[in-house]
């Protein structure tokens, strides 16, 4: 069936440094790539997305690179502030009749000052 | 504009019991979604509505159901609780019909079966 997984679970990097995250998908049908991000006791938002006909996305000190060979996806973080601090998780879906999004199991993410 | 609103945020209930959750998407938004969220297991995919339409199904088991209203609110309903229930339920609305636009989701209702 259709799967998401992420590595790592958990990331703890330096105030600057950066940080990536990785997702591999099964469904070589998938077209949609979104990432949302979810503080601590908070509701998910989605931060950037991308879609299959493109390689790369930026959007200031995130970015999201995708190989559709190899059916895996990233997120970039640069210069990482303490506010990044939060859960990642990445998704993947069809643009198509599915209508559902399959999420990955989430990355925490700690900046440490 | 009013964000995704979930009711009851908090709840608890004992195994055997049943729930019902609800949800009001954003004015406008036609399409809602349902998560179960749990440490470690990420969001999982319950189901989706659109025009009072279940258009997809996951791989939940028959206790878990939901409907919508002509309005576009949502409920979920789980029932004959079991331990393994006690979750966060997140819905999440979107203004495409599609699942290539950004869900908005609520704050979610955090169920707790003892």
């Amino acid at each position: 069936g259709e799967n998401v997984e992420q590595h790592p679970s958990t990331l703890s990097v330096q105030e600057g440094d950066s940080a990536v995250i990785k997702c591999t998908y099964s469904d070589s049908a998938s077209n949609y790539f979104p990432w949302y991000k979810q503080e601590l006791g908070k509701r998910p938002q989605l931060i950037i997305d991308i879609r299959s006909n493109v390689g790369e996305k930026k959007d200031q000190r995130i970015a999201v690179t995708l190989n559709k060979t190899a059916k895996h996806f990233s997120l970039h973080i640069t210069e990482t502030q303490p506010e990044d601090s939060a859960v990642y998780f990445c998704a993947a879906s069809r643009e198509d009749s599915s209508y559902k999004l399959i999420f990955g199991s989430g990355t925490r993410l700690l900046v440490r000052p | 504009k009013a964000g995704v609103t979930q009711t009851p945020r908090y709840l608890i209930k004992t195994r055997g019991q049943q729930v019902t959750l609800s949800c009001s998407p954003i004015s406008g938004h036609r399409s809602v979604s349902w998560y179960q969220q749990t440490p470690g297991q990420g969001l999982q995919f319950l189901f989706e509505y659109f025009s009072e339409t279940q258009r997809n199904k996951g791989n939940f088991p028959g206790r878990f159901s939901g409907r919508q209203f002509s309005n576009s609110r949502s409920e979920m309903n789980v029932s004959t609780l079991e331990l393994g229930d006690s979750a966060l339920y997140l819905c999440a609305s979107s203004i495409l019909a599609g699942f290539t636009g950004e869900l908005f989701f609520g704050e979610g209702s955090r169920l707790t079966v003892l």
